[in-house]
């Protein structure tokens, strides 16, 4: 079963306008990390945001934040004033574990992709 | 600037040749993983090193073996490259810590012909 599901393969934004990329997992572990990245054309995969599932308050990185509802094991990811240099692809991922050596593999989800018009 | 360095951008192999990917990183990271990245698949993971020496398989495995013999460095190597492996590999390496990602190199896109 899919760990990490995103559901939308491909989504539009005007510039300047917020977007939300969607992103729920699937766990039993109480201990979890949800990741998202973005990857430009370029190909590097870029670090963007983090969230603990023992952080109560949803974590926020310049325009990204991310809305996690663990209750619906969602985590979703919002870009607010999109700008034209967001076009990319964007994956969410989640490491399970407390952080341990071994344990800190990443699942990714199979990604979606942003096109930001002028 | 913290790096992880992937050897080669394209590559360009025929069927049946040993192939080497090589990894290098220069944060001291103990974890180094090796993803092939997939178009509507996502990442997934090959193999991965938590020490010098040190290895697990990922999900994948199957056609791929890695060697870790310094920390900076974490090679994957296909035996005998075939068509299915044609992919964009992905490097990357992490320090263990809780919030920490990983940090990725640029990537190999591997053509097996």
């Amino acid at each position: 079963a899919q760990k990490i599901t995103q559901t939308q393969p491909g989504m539009f934004v005007q510039e300047k306008e917020a977007v939300t990329l969607d992103c729920t997992y699937d766990t039993s572990d109480q201990s979890y990390g949800l990741f998202w990245y973005k990857q430009p054309s370029s190909g590097e995969m870029i670090f963007l945001i983090y969230q603990g599932s023992y952080d109560e308050q949803n974590a926020t990185e310049g325009r990204y934040s991310l809305n996690f509802q663990k209750a619906r094991k969602s985590a979703n990811l919002v870009i607010s004033a999109s700008q034209l240099g967001d076009s990319a692809m964007y994956f969410c991922a989640m490491r399970e574990g407390r952080g341990n050596t071994g344990f800190q593999k990443l699942v990714f989800g199979t990604g979606t992709r942003l096109l930001v018009s002028p | 600037d913290v790096k992880v360095t992937q050897s080669s951008r394209y590559l360009v192999k025929r069927t049946g040749e040993k192939v080497f990917l090589e990894c290098v990183q220069d944060m001291d990271h103990e974890n180094m993983f090796w993803y092939r990245q997939d178009p509507g698949l996502g990442l997934r993971l090959i193999y991965f090193s938590y020490d010098v020496k040190m290895k697990e398989k990922g999900d994948i495995p199957e056609g791929y073996s890695v060697s870790r013999e310094k920390k900076e460095r974490f090679s994957l190597i296909l035996e005998s490259a075939s068509t299915n492996q044609t992919s964009m590999y992905l490097c990357a390496s992490s320090s263990g810590g809780e919030n920490y990602g990983y940090t990725f190199g640029s990537g190999t896109r591997l053509t097996v012909v």
